[in-house]
């Protein structure tokens, strides 16, 4: 079964600071990954996506991945956190079900906490 | 402008009573999810639709009910049944590659509370 792992319920940087995020898969087929980001109150917002071409994805905001297969990892980085991406980031892997088709399976959580 | 959209965004429930929470989508996409969310639990899956007149539960069902009659309305009701039903519940729809979804799509949630 496809799954995510994030390293790390709680991460805390000081801004300017390089933020990184970890992010596990474990999947039986060539996955899907994505990082999300979730603002309080608000639904997930996609900051990127890998879907097999490029492994070294760039997003949103300043925020990139790289698919590293022989780690199975998709680590989220940014060179130089801003106060405005303290949030929650979820990482989530396109889970094949018995049906034939595939569904968004999500990590629990990383809660990047950003001081002045 | 396209999107999701999900209502009421709070919504306050009596024990006993069923609450049918809104969610409709101009996005034309042909699957439609709804997930719970809990501090430090991350998104757990209620419900998934992969097209119209068709749901299957996904891993927490138990207590909550769905419909799909419509490819742009995916409502969900919480009924008397589901006993800790305090939660933020988010619904999401997604584009569809073949067999695979490629990304999803989500709404601001609605918060569900028990009094």
């Amino acid at each position: 079964a496809q799954s995510v792992t994030q390293l790390g319920s709680h991460v805390s940087v000081s801004e300017g600071a390089l933020v990184l995020l970890r992010c596990n898969y474990s999947s039986s087929v060539p996955p899907y990954l994505f990082w999300y980001v979730q603002y309080p109150n608000q639904g997930l917002q996609l900051l990127l996506k890998y879907t097999s071409a490029a492994t070294l994805v760039k997003g949103i905001n300043g925020f990139e991945a790289e698919f590293k297969k022989s780690e199975t990892s998709f680590h989220l980085t940014k060179p130089s956190a801003h106060m405005s991406d303290a949030a929650e980031y979820f990482c989530a892997v396109s889970h094949l079900m018995n049906t034939g088709f595939q569904k968004l399976v999500f990590g629990t959580g990383t809660r990047l906490l950003v001081s002045p | 402008d396209g999107g999701i959209t999900q209502s009421p965004k709070y919504l306050f429930r009596k024990e006993g009573q069923n609450v049918t929470l809104s969610c409709e989508q101009n996005l034309n996409h042909d699957a439609m999810y709804w997930y719970r969310q809990d501090p430090g639990q991350g998104l757990r899956l209620i419900y998934y639709s992969q097209i119209v007149n068709d749901f299957q539960k996904g891993d927490i069902a138990e207590g909550y009910s769905v419909s799909r009659e419509k490819k742009e309305s995916f409502p969900l009701t919480v009924t008397s049944a589901q006993k800790n039903p305090t939660a933020f519940y988010l619904c999401a729809s997604s584009i569809r590659d073949g067999k695979r979804d490629t990304e999803a799509f989500f709404g601001q949630g609605t918060r569900l509370t028990v009094v």
